[in-house]
């Protein structure tokens, strides 16, 4: 899937910061970041449309979203926890509510030693 | 919150032969979308609905036009390149969130 696409692919880490990268061209309008912990569902958490924040689920402050512009989105992450292990999923869709079909990056997985 | 239920948590098929998997949803829902997650971890979308059924290839999904609470995704003739982890994701009237069942694990053996 080059259509969406995230960066880094793989991130171990102590307790640092990092950026995770994604960009998507498909022309859509929402971005979303999930997160999938072992043998879980992707959990939504956080959505924007036309780079605007309109869902910010409980997510723990040290994660913090960026929205560029509506192609590009990025999630900050600062001084990560052992339960912060999980691959992190950027998705885009053309509105960011309602009525239209999710596409998934590959996903970056990170492992927190 | 809104849930959504898929069932069978895990399932095991041989080669040519069909089966179905469920989601359930607590309250009506607005479209419903199945995703298969490969060996890779790969999240690929088969079919998004809002209605009715559709159909590509040896999978068919149907989504509760009258109730909306509930959707099926039928695999006819499974292959071995069908395993891994099918996903139902429904999205809820009047809100913007996509929730996810909890997974069904298939292995196709020979």
């Amino acid at each position: 899937n080059t259509k969406i696409t995230q960066s880094p692919r793989y991130l171990i880490l102590g307790r640092a910061n990092k950026s995770l990268e994604c960009e998507q061209h498909l022309g859509h309008n929402a971005m979303y970041w999930y997160k999938q912990s072992a043998e879980k569902p992707p959990e939504l958490m956080f959505l924007y449309n036309l780079k605007q924040l309109i869902r910010n689920e409980t997510v723990p402050s040290r994660f913090i979203p960026e929205c560029p512009d509506s192609s590009k989105l990025l999630l900050h992450i600062s001084a990560v926890d052992p339960e912060d292990s999980a691959v992190y999923f950027c998705a885009s869709s053309q509105y960011g509510n309602s009525g239209n079909t999710l596409y998934f990056g590959e996903g970056s997985r990170l492992i927190v030693v | 919150g809104d849930q959504v239920e898929q069932s069978p948590s895990a399932l095991s098929l041989h080669e040519g032969t069909d089966s179905a998997l469920r989601c359930n949803f607590t309250t009506t829902m607005r479209s419903v979308q199945w995703f298969r997650q490969n060996s890779r971890g790969s999240l690929i979308s088969l079919f998004y609905l809002a209605s009715g059924t559709k159909e590509n290839g040896r999978l068919k999904s149907a989504f509760d036009s009258k109730e909306r609470r509930y959707s099926t995704l039928h695999i006819r003739d499974a292959q071995l390149e069908d395993s891994g982890t099918y996903f139902c994701a429904a999205e809820a009237p009047n809100t913007d969130k996509v929730v996810f069942g909890t997974g069904t694990r298939l292995q196709v053996s020979p």
